[in-house]
């Protein structure tokens, strides 16, 4: 299994262009979240979803939409970019139904907004 | 790799020796929570978790101590390896009884010198 990946691993954009960030997995899980890392900060949750067709705001949510067509792929995408968009991005998966909450990471994508 | 924090609290400690990484909480009911490591250029990874019912919990290498009375959580690494050289993440759910999401603490890296 491959577990987690994410596309692109790099990316530099300008500012007010837009992208798009494709998470997988094969682990037929039903959680999916997008994280961002800034220098000095922890993980902050950006939007996840519990199940296909459904997605829900986390704790920093504006400037990004996302979409769950299939269980295996969440999409991140950034419709006009900003410098303060500059950041890690990293996408994570869970299995539901149990009572805590394991969650598998991608590698990463580093993203520059200049 | 990606920065992951250029200003965390940083362990430093010897080959060999055991290492105590600390986290404190701030939700006197949250229930349950978790430890994960990330290495330089990778996603975090589950190590160990711990639900409120409980003190303590071993795993390999690894115990997790949990003092609800002062709401404080502390990772103990035995014979820390210098692979064990990572920023290590305590993380929460933001509500009790509620595991879709997480909330992870900023993080403190351990360094591990020969």
């Amino acid at each position: 299994n491959a577990g987690v990946t994410q596309t692109p691993k790099f990316r530099v954009l300008k500012t007010g262009q837009s992208m798009t960030l494709l998470c997988a997995q094969d682990m037929n899980h039903e959680y999916m979240y997008w994280y961002r890392q800034d220098p000095g900060m922890g993980l902050r949750l950006i939007h996840y979803s519990v199940g296909e067709g459904t997605t829900a705001k986390g704790e920093v949510p504006d400037g990004y939409n996302v979409s769950r067509l299939k269980k295996q792929n969440f999409l991140l995408g950034l419709e006009s970019a900003a410098p303060s968009q500059t950041s890690v991005y990293f996408c994570a998966s869970s299995y539901r139904g149990t009572s805590t909450n394991e969650q598998f990471f991608g590698p990463g994508t580093r993203l520059t907004v200049l | 790799g990606e920065s992951v924090g250029l200003h965390l609290p940083t362990l430093s400690v010897q080959e060999g020796d055991n290492s105590i990484i600390n986290c404190a909480y701030s939700n006197s009911a949250s229930d349950y929570f978790i430890w994960y490591k990330q290495e330089s250029g990778k996603g975090p990874q589950f190590i160990i978790d711990i639900r409120s019912n409980m003190d303590k919990r071993q795993g390999q290498r690894v115990t997790v101590l949990l003092n609800k009375t002062v709401k404080h959580l502390s990772l103990q690494i035995a014979a820390t390896q210098p692979g064990d050289s990572a920023v290590y993440f305590c993380a929460e759910p933001p509500q009790s009884h509620n595991t879709d999401k997480l909330i992870f603490g900023t993080g403190t890296r351990l360094q591990v010198f020969p």
